[in-house]
């Protein structure tokens, strides 16, 4: 069965600090690949995704993410973390199967704490 | 505009009592889903509906869990004879798109945090 792996359950940063989160999946076909982010009170939301194309992609808010195929990987960076940052970020996958279904996958949770 | 809405936004219920969770969508996407996030499983895959077609249902963990969709916008998602590892927050998305457009971003609504006592 497929699986997302997020080996990072909890970080604490500074602010100005440089985050790196680190995202695996076991599959070898196509994939779409997502990062969503849960402020504190508030719902999952959208921060990037890659579905072709350019595997270095920008999202809102300063992140971006690359996705490598070889290592089946999609680590999510941000050059300088702010506190509003401090939130639980999700890695997803969405599987091709040629259109049977759009389910996504998801990875337990990283949560950043940003200290000011 | 009006985003994915659920209800109720909290629930208790008694070991064994039937729920229902009530999901309205954006209006305009054709495809809505259910996971469940608790405290140790992550976020779930729970059922996925897509217009007509018949849902996926490979998620759902026992046949005590049980959703439809009605005229293809609401949904309401049922757990029959409730246990306490039921206890989890229930999220319902929706997305605009037929079957194999699995890069459309799902839209999350707020969750129904079901607690069984």
């Amino acid at each position: 069965a497929q699986s997302v792996s997020q080996h990072n359950h909890h970080v604490i940063l500074s602010e100005a600090a440089s985050l790196e989160l680190g995202c695996n999946y076991s599959y070898g076909g196509t994939v779409n690949l997502f990062w969503y982010v849960q402020y504190p009170g508030q719902h999952l939301q959208l921060l990037l995704k890659y579905f072709s194309g350019d595997p270095l992609v920008k999202g809102i808010k300063g992140f971006e993410a690359e996705f490598i195929k070889s290592k089946f990987s999609f680590n999510l960076r941000k050059p300088s973390v702010q506190w509003s940052d401090t939130a639980e970020y999700f890695c997803a996958v969405n599987v091709d199967y040629g259109g049977a279904t759009n389910k996504l996958i998801f990875g337990t949770g990283t949560l950043l704490a940003v200290q000011p | 505009g009006a985003g994915v809405s659920q209800s109720p936004s909290n629930k208790v219920t008694e070991k064994g009592k039937d729920v229902e969770l009530r999901c309205d969508p954006i209006s305009g996407h054709t495809a809505l889903y259910w996971y469940r996030q608790s405290l140790g499983q992550g976020l779930e895959f729970l059922i996925y509906f897509q217009g007509n077609s018949a849902p996926d249902k490979s998620g759902l963990p026992s046949d005590r869990f049980s959703a439809e969709r009605t005229g293809g916008s609401v949904s309401t998602l049922t757990i029959q004879r409730t246990q306490q590892e039921d206890s989890a927050v229930y999220l319902c998305a929706s997305s605009y798109g037929p079957p194999g457009t699995g890069s459309y971003e799902q839209y999350f609504g707020p969750g129904t945090r079901l607690t069984v006592t």
